[in-house]
């Protein structure tokens, strides 16, 4: 059975901070492994995509890295904005689901 | 190209009585799929449907839960005899293909559930 772990489960940056999101999981037979960003309230937004033959996957100010060996991801997330808090969700994808990590609740603040 | 389309955003219901969800995938695509989101709990896997066909329910509470992708029409979840442990957030995801290397899977913006 799959496990997702994501720590910290919540953390606190000013704006302009560099950071990095940590993502754990169990069973390296996966198809991919998406980055959700999810705002309080609402829906979840994907931001990346790394596929499980890929290493890396870069959007703007974030990159997203994958070493299914370690079963690890991170998220970085360069100079930090107040609009990029939210809580950041990792999920790996299997035959027919994805199975989520509890979260990781950024606070960006001025 | 629209998103996920759930409705409503926003469902009270008492004890016992009967809770539809709606779920419109996003243009062109086939697969449905429907996760919980209890109060400060991660999201968890429901059920996976393709047209007209349930492909994985494992993640079904055995009872009053049902799930359908009708031919023609949204995808629908059905929570009957609802129970205040029934609350949560409840999202539909979408993608073209079954689950792949290349599937993304998109969300809509959820429905809550509140049951009084």
């Amino acid at each position: 059975k799959q496990e997702v772990t994501q720590i910290p489960a919540a953390l606190s940056v000013p704006e302009g901070e560099n950071l990095v999101l940590n993502c754990s999981f169990t069973d390296s037979a996966i198809y991919n492994l998406q980055w959700f960003r999810q705002d309080p309230g609402k829906g979840l937004t994907s931001l990346l995509l790394i596929q499980s033959s890929q290493r890396e996957q870069t959007s703007g100010r974030l990159n997203a890295s994958l070493d299914k060996s370690s079963g690890r991801s991170t998220l970085y997330i360069a100079a930090s904005q107040p609009g990029d808090s939210a809580t950041y969700l990792c999920a790996l994808s299997t035959a027919s689901k994805l199975t989520f990590g509890t979260g990781t609740r950024l606070q960006v603040t001025l | 190209n629209a998103g996920v389309m759930q409705n409503p955003r926003h469902l009270v219901r008492r004890r016992g009585q009967e809770a539809r969800l709606r779920c419109s995938p996003m243009k062109g695509h086939s697969h449905v799929y429907w996760y919980r989101q209890l109060p400060e709990e991660g999201l968890k896997f429901m059920v996976y449907l393709q047209k007209e066909n349930i492909i994985d329910e494992s993640g079904m509470p055995k009872e009053r839960f049902s799930a359908e992708f009708p031919k023609e029409g949204p995808s629908i979840l059905r929570i009957q005899q609802v129970v205040r442990g029934d609350s949560a957030a409840y999202f539909c995801a979408s993608s073209p293909t079954g689950q792949g290397q290349n599937t993304e899977a998109f969300f809509g913006q959820g429905t809550r559930l509140t049951v009084v």
